[in-house]
C-alpha cells in the first residue's frame, strides 16, 4: 500500500504526559498537512510544510503543539502536557506538486484520560 | 455563523434511492469544492473536485456546484449499502493551505 500511513493508530495517554505520533506521505508528495477531527466535525487544519519549511499554522496550534518534517518526508506531531481537550482523530494528508488534491492517512486517534 | 454549513443527518435511504447531499457557505472567495467520503474510523477519501458553476459527473456521483447561491451538492444515484458513510463537502480560495471542511452528513444505504 503506497497511500499515506500514520502511526500509531490509537493513542491512549493520561493527562500531562507528552505523546508523538508519525505522518509518512506518500512518495514524492511535496505538501503534507495536519487537522484534527472530532466527532461529528470536519477535520480542522493545524499546519501545513512544503518539503522541510512549516509554512503555516492555524490559532488551534497552541503552544503545546509542535510538528516537524525535518528532511521533507516523514512529519511528526507533538503534544506537550496533554490536555481532555486534545483527545480527537489528528489526520494527516500530502499533496504532489502542481495539483490541489489532499490525500489523507487513516489518522491517529488520540484519547487523554 | 460557521463559513461551511452542512446538515449532519443522519439520512437514512433504501438501496437504490437517490441521494441528494448538500452545503452551503459564507465566504464568496471560495473556488475550488471537494467532497470527501469517510468510513468510521477511516480518513477522508476524495470523491469529487470541481472548480467552476455547473455539474461535474463521474459514475454514479454528480457534483454540482452554484457560486451565486454559495451552495454546493452532491448526487449520489442507484446508492448501495456500500456508500455508507459521512460525506464532507470542502472548500479552498487561492491555495489549499487552509481547507474548510463542512461537519459531515452521515448516510447509511438500507438494503
Amino acid at each position: 500500500d503506497t497511500g499515506v500511513s500514520q502511526d500509531p493508530r490509537h493513542k491512549i495517554t493520561k493527562r500531562g504526559q507528552n505523546v508523538t505520533f508519525r505522518c509518512d506521505p506518500i512518495s514524492e508528495h511535496n505538501r503534507l498537512y495536519w487537522y484534527r477531527q472530532t466527532l461529528g466535525q470536519g477535520p480542522e487544519f493545524l499546519t501545513y510544510f512544503q518539503n522541510e519549511a512549516q509554512l503555516e499554522k492555524s490559532r488551534l496550534l497552541s503552544d503545546r503543539f509542535s510538528a516537524e518534517r525535518p528532511k521533507g518526508s516523514f512529519s511528526t506531531l507533538e503534544i506537550q502536557r496533554t490536555e481532555q481537550g486534545d483527545s480527537a482523530m489528528y489526520l494527516c494528508a500530502s499533496t504532489p506538486p502542481s495539483t490541489d488534491t489532499q490525500y489523507f492517512g487513516p489518522g491517529t486517534r488520540l484519547t487523554v484520560l | 455563523q460557521k463559513e461551511v454549513e452542512q446538515d449532519p443527518g443522519p439520512l437514512s435511504v433504501p438501496e437504490g434511492a437517490i441521494v441528494s447531499l448538500n452545503c452551503t457557505y459564507s465566504n464568496s472567495a471560495f473556488q475550488y469544492f471537494m467532497w470527501y467520503r469517510q468510513y468510521s474510523r477511516k480518513g477522508p477519501e476524495l470523491l469529487m473536485y470541481t472548480y467552476s458553476s455547473g455539474n461535474k459527473e463521474d459514475g454514479r456521483f454528480t457534483a454540482q456546484v452554484d457560486k451565486s447561491s454559495k451552495y454546493i451538492s452532491l448526487f449520489i444515484r442507484d446508492s448501495q449499502p456500500s456508500d455508507s458513510a459521512t460525506y464532507l463537502c470542502a472548500m479552498f480560495w487561492g491555495n489549499n493551505n487552509d481547507m474548510r471542511f463542512g461537519a459531515g452528513t452521515r448516510l447509511t444505504v438500507k438494503p
